[in-house]
């Protein structure tokens, strides 16, 4: 069955460093993977899409990497601050499928 | 440009019961798409529709059901109400266009369901 996992439940990462994020899966063949952001007691927030057939996608201080052959996607914040503290969920959604599959999300605490 | 609405945003049921929850999409989006969010299982994708047609469905009993509205509003429904359906439904919206991807999904805050 298909599986996504995120490296851990809970990152805990210094001020100004820069934070890595893990997404892998098995059993799916995924078109597009998106990152998302999600405060306590709010919905997820979009941050970043990538296609297949991307390898790396930047915004402002965000970078995710997609490996279709090791099946894994990475989330880099750099120059991390505390506003930056949430849970992030990786989600994959196959070609045409008008579906997304989300992993459980790692939660990220930017200590200043 | 008004983000999703969902309501109610919190409700109470006992066993039994059934309930159905709104979900108002942001203007222009045609597609819906419905999630529950618990501690144990994370978001798990309910049902998407667009343009009143469910494309897909998840894993999950046929008391879950849903629906679209010309309007492109969505309503979910949970008949026979048990435990285990506490939760947060999490409702999504995106311009579902056909082609490429799903597109990003904007979600709603959410309404907090609790059986008793």
């Amino acid at each position: 069955s298909q599986k996504i996992e995120q490296n851990s439940e809970a990152l805990n990462i210094q001020e100004g460093k820069t934070a890595t994020l893990t997404c892998n899966y098995t059993n799916y063949s995924p078109a597009y993977l998106q990152w998302y952001r999600q405060d306590p007691g709010r919905g997820p927030v979009f941050l970043l899409l990538i296609r297949e057939n991307e390898k790396e996608k930047r915004k402002e201080r965000l970078k995710v990497t997609f490996d279709t052959t090791l099946k894994q996607s990475l989330f880099h914040i750099t120059a991390s601050q505390p506003a930056d503290s949430a849970t992030y969920l990786c989600a994959l959604e196959g070609a045409g499928s008008y579906q997304l599959t989300f992993g459980k999300g790692t939660k990220l605490s930017v200590i200043p | 440009k008004a983000g999703v609405t969902q309501t109610p945003r919190y409700l109470i049921k006992t066993r039994g019961q059934q309930v159905t929850l709104s979900c108002s999409p942001i203007s222009g989006h045609r597609s819906v798409s419905w999630y529950q969010q618990t501690p144990g299982q994370g978001l798990q994708f309910l049902f998407e529709y667009f343009s009143e047609t469910q494309r897909n469905k998840g894993n999950f009993p046929g008391r879950f059901s849903g629906r679209q509205f010309s309007n492109s509003r969505s309503e979910m429904n949970v008949s026979t109400l048990e435990l285990g359906d506490s939760a947060l439904y999490l409702c999504a919206s995106s311009v579902g266009s056909g082609s490429g991807s799903y597109n990003e999904q904007f979600f709603g805050p959410g309404t907090r369901l609790t059986v008793l």
